[in-house]
C-alpha cells in the first residue's frame, strides 16, 4: 500500500529564514503529487501539485515543490518565510496503478510556526 | 459563496447518541470524500463516492457509514457516538484529476 512520510513534526523559523520540508512516498509507479496547507482555524488549501512534466512546480505565496522520481521525494520549500505561513503543511500522493481511482493518501503533516 | 460547504460547524453530542454531519457542494464534481483529522495522524479517509451508486470505505469506516443522496450532497452518520470520535471532520470533493477541494470542517466533540 502506498504510504507518505513527513519527517519533520515540527518546525520553528524566524522571519526571512528558508524552509525545506521532507516528503517522502512509497510507490513506484506514477504518481499525482501535493502539497495542502491549513492555516489555524482554517479548512485545507492546495499550495501546489505536481502531475507531469516540468520536475519544478511552483504553487502560491512563493512556495515550490521538487518531485525527485529517484528518492521517491517531494519536497516543499520556500526562500523566505513569513510570520503568515504559520501553519500545518500536508503532503498527499495519489498513485494510479490503472486507469481506475486510486485514494489520496495524506502524510502526517508538519507544523510550521515562524517567528516574527 | 462556498464551493463545500458542511453542516454543522460545531458539535457536541453524548455517548451513544446518532449524529449526521452534512456536506453539500456546488463544484459539480462527481467524486466526495469523508476524512477524519486528528492532532498528529494528518487526514484520514473514512468513505468515499465515486458517484451516486458507488461508496466505498476508506481505512477507518468501523463506526461510521454514509449516504450519497445526490451528486451534490455526502452525509456522514455516527450511529452511536463514542468519545474517540471526538475530531475534526472534513468533506471533500474532487474531479478526475483527483485535485481536492475541502470543506471548511465540523468539530465534533463526543462526551
Amino acid at each position: 500500500a502506498q504510504s507518505v512520510s513527513q519527517h519533520n513534526h515540527h518546525v520553528i523559523l524566524s522571519e526571512a529564514a528558508s524552509l525545506e520540508l521532507g516528503c517522502n512516498y512509497s510507490y513506484g509507479g506514477t504518481v499525482n503529487l501535493f502539497w495542502y496547507v491549513q492555516y489555524p482555524g482554517q479548512h485545507l488549501q492546495l499550495l501546489l501539485k505536481y502531475f507531469s512534466g516540468d520536475p519544478l512546480v511552483k504553487g502560491i505565496k512563493g512556495f515550490e515543490a521538487e518531485f525527485i522520481k529517484s528518492k521517491f521525494s517531494f519536497n516543499l520549500r520556500k526562500p523566505s518565510v513569513q510570520w503568515s505561513d504559520t501553519a500545518e503543511y500536508f503532503c498527499a500522493v495519489n498513485a494510479r496503478v490503472n486507469t481506475g481511482f486510486q485514494k489520496l493518501v495524506f502524510g502526517t503533516g508538519t507544523r510550521l510556526l515562524v517567528s516574527p | 459563496d462556498a464551493d463545500v460547504t458542511q453542516t454543522p460547524r460545531n458539535r457536541i453530542t453524548k455517548t451513544g447518541k446518532r449524529i449526521m454531519l452534512e456536506c453539500s457542494q456546488t463544484k459539480g464534481h462527481d467524486r466526495m470524500y469523508w476524512y477524519r483529522q486528528d492532532p498528529g495522524l494528518g487526514l484520514r479517509l473514512i468513505y468515499y463516492s465515486f458517484d451516486v451508486k458507488d461508496i466505498n470505505k476508506g481505512e477507518i469506516s468501523d463506526g461510521y457509514s454514509v449516504s450519497r443522496q445526490a451528486q451534490a450532497k455526502f452525509s456522514l452518520s455516527l450511529e452511536s457516538a463514542i468519545p474517540n470520535q471526538t475530531a475534526l471532520y472534513f468533506c471533500a470533493t474532487s474531479d478526475r484529476q483527483d485535485e481536492q477541494f475541502f470543506g471548511p470542517g465540523t468539530r465534533l466533540t463526543v462526551l
